[in-house]
């Protein structure tokens, strides 16, 4: 089954700093993989998506995440934190007819 | 476009009472999803529609029900509230394209259960 793991319920980083959450998957099959961030109080939006072309994605915000196959991982990061990237952050792995979603981290901001 | 909505947006029932969560989307999407959010828990699938007139169960079915009313609208239904089903619900929806496996989501329906 394809599942993902999600390193660090929880992240703290500085503003200005660099942002790395980490995701590493499990597939049985080529995967299609997914960022998505949920703001407080709001529903999921997607950040970026791999889906076999690029192992480099870039997404929105600043975002962007490596494709790895030999660490099955698909870490996401971002050069430089904003107060307004706190969020909670969730990686997602395709599966046969829905998406598996890792647990989550938040991701705190500090001035 | 709306995109997808969901209402209500908050509820609050009683032990053993009924609700239906409604769900619309507005992308001629085939495929539509309920999810639960619980902290720490990330999203689970209670039961999703592949296309319309088609449900299956996803990982947590049980104490709930769904209607595929049609292709927009899919719906959730809890018979008999339990404590248990506090929590976050999520609707959402995806296209037929066959490498286009994202999802998008509604704004979540907030409902606890006393």
């Amino acid at each position: 089954a394809q599942s993902v793991t999600q390193l660090g319920s929880h992240v703290s980083v500085s503003e200005g700093a660099l942002v790395l959450l980490r995701c590493n998957y499990s597939s049985s099959v080529p995967p299609y993989l997914f960022w998505y961030v949920q703001y407080p109080n709001q529903g999921l939006q997607l950040l970026l998506k791999y889906t076999s072309a690029a192992t480099l994605v870039k997404g929105i915000n600043g975002f962007e995440a490596e494709f790895k196959k030999s660490e099955t991982s698909f870490h996401l990061t971002k050069p430089s934190a904003h107060m307004s990237d706190a969020a909670e952050y969730f990686c997602a792995v395709s599966a046969r007819y829905a998406l598996n979603f890792g647990k989550g981290t938040s991701l705190l901001v500090t001035p | 476009n709306a995109g997808v909505t969901q209402t209500p947006k908050f509820q609050v029932l009683k032990t053993g009472q009924s609700m239906t969560l409604q769900c619309a989307q507005d992308m001629n999407h085939n495929s539509m999803y309920w999810y639960r959010q619980d902290p720490g828990m990330g999203l689970r699938l209670i039961y999703y529609s592949a296309s319309e007139g088609t449900t299956d169960k996803g990982e947590v079915p049980n104490g709930y029900n769904v209607s595929r009313l049609n292709k927009r609208e899919f719906s959730l239904r809890l018979e008999s509230a339990a404590p248990s089903q506090t929590s976050v619900y999520f609707c959402a929806s995806r296209g037929l394209a066959t490498n286009s496996y994202e999802q998008y989501f509604g704004p979540g329906t907030r409902l606890t259960v006393t």
